[in-house]
Parts: structure tokens; C-alpha cells; sequence
């Protein structure tokens, strides 16, 4: 079955930066557009960012755009999330997710999540 | 980017039938039949279990189904069963390759 992993967080504090990653196995990643999605502390889901398959179209929540950026690496099975100038908003478990094809697609397949925690 | 409106909590006993609103606004659930709900149970990533307003993925028991009227989705599970018990998330496609999720609904089993 698909798996995705994700790893990368941690305590920092804020101003700080993080960059997350997502291992993708068991499926043709590079056909797939792929999302995070982040949960803050007894909050509900949120969309955070989406990457087309070829890496050539991105789009950001508007609460983060300017400090993240999305990325993958087609040949490594990787998807990346770069966060900068984190705030204690951004507080969250952050899910890798795929969109069951393309754009128009549901979230189909989801990591078992990284905790990011940003507190000084 | 405004977060769709779900009910904080809904509940029902074994064997009733929950109806679960995500309302958004014509430029999202209202403008786009790309409406998919997410289980997700208690420290556990969400699981997709209705897509497209109202298909059921492979696996998902027939007692899920969705509808949608207007800007308004909704998420209906008949013959409650124990494990039902969870958070539900809608979620829509809002344009220009974006989505926007709902609060998330803690449905109680009685």
C-alpha cells in the first residue's frame, strides 16, 4: 500500500526556521500532485500547500506564503516543505498528503504526521 | 482562504442516523461538486471517506454518504456503530488549486 512518511520537526523558536520532508514509497510519485496539511493542538484540519507532479505549479494558504515553500524531488520519492520565520501559530502536527491524481482530486493517502512546535 | 463551518460536536445513540453541515460560500462547496470528508480517530491520520460530494471510496461502508445543496455539504452516517466514534473534516476545492478545510465535528457515539 502507499506509504509516506514524514519527519523532520521539532522545537524552535520563533523567527526560526524547519524544513520537513516527506519519504513516498509503493506508488509512481512522480504522477501525483501532493499536499500538506497541518493540525494545531485540538484544532481542526488546514491546508497548507499544494505541488503539481512536475514540481511547476505551487500554491500556499495565504497565512504562510513569503515564509514557506513547498518542493519535491521526483527522483528521491520526496516532498519537502521549507518554513521560515516560523510564529507560534504555526504550531502544528504537519501532514504529507496525495491527491489521488491531480489537482481536482481528494487527499486519497496521508502520513502519520511530524510535530512542529514553535515556543521560545 | 475562510475556514468552511462544520458543527463543533453532533451525537447519536448505536443504530441512529447523524447528519453532519460543512457550509461554505460560492466560491467553494457552492462553485465546485469537489467536496470530500475525512475520518480522523484519535491520535491517527484522517482517513478519506466520501469524495466528489457524495462517492464512497473502496472499503467505506455504505452507511457513509454525502449530499450537497448550495453552499452547504453534508456528511450522513446511518446505523451508528461504536467505531464511528471520531472527528470528521470537510473539505472543498476553492480555485486556483487550493483547498480549505472545515473546524472538524467530534461525533459521539452514545
Amino acid at each position: 500500500e502507499v506509504q509516506l512518511v514524514e519527519s523532520g520537526g521539532g522545537l524552535v523558536q520563533p523567527g526560526g526556521s524547519l524544513r520537513l520532508s516527506c519519504a513516498a514509497s509503493r506508488f509512481t510519485f512522480s504522477n501525483y500532485w501532493m499536499s500538506w496539511v497541518r493540525q494545531a493542538p485540538g484544532e481542526g484540519l488546514a491546508w497548507v500547500a499544494n505541488i503539481k507532479e512536475d514540481g511547476s505549479e505551487k500554491r500556499y494558504v495565504d497565512s504562510v506564503k513569503g515564509r514557506f515553500t513547498i518542493s519535491r524531488d521526483n527522483a528521491k520519492n520526496s516532498l519537502f516543505l521549507q518554513m521560515n520565520s516560523l510564529r507560534t501559530e504555526d504550531t502544528a502536527v504537519y501532514y504529507c498528503a496525495r491527491l489521488a491524481g491531480t489537482w481536482d482530486r481528494p487527499l486519497d493517502f496521508w502520513g502519520q504526521g511530524t510535530l512542529v512546535t514553535v515556543s521560545s | 482562504q475562510s475556514a468552511l463551518t462544520q458543527p463543533r460536536s453532533v451525537s447519536g445513540s448505536p443504530g441512529q442516523s447523524v447528519t453532519i453541515s460543512c457550509t461554505g460560500t460560492s466560491s467553494d462547496v457552492g462553485n465546485y461538486n469537489y467536496v470530500s470528508w475525512y475520518q480522523q480517530h484519535p491520535g491517527k491520520a484522517p482517513k478519506l471517506v466520501i469524495y466528489d460530494v457524495s462517492k464512497r471510496p473502496s472499503g467505506v461502508p455504505d452507511r457513509f454518504s454525502g449530499s450537497k445543496s448550495g453552499n452547504t455539504a453534508s456528511l450522513t452516517i446511518s446505523g451508528l456503530q461504536a467505531e464511528d466514534e471520531a472527528d470528521f473534516h470537510c473539505c472543498s476545492y476553492a480555485g486556483s488549486y487550493t483547498l480549505v478545510f472545515g473546524g472538524g465535528t467530534k461525533l459521539t457515539v452514545l
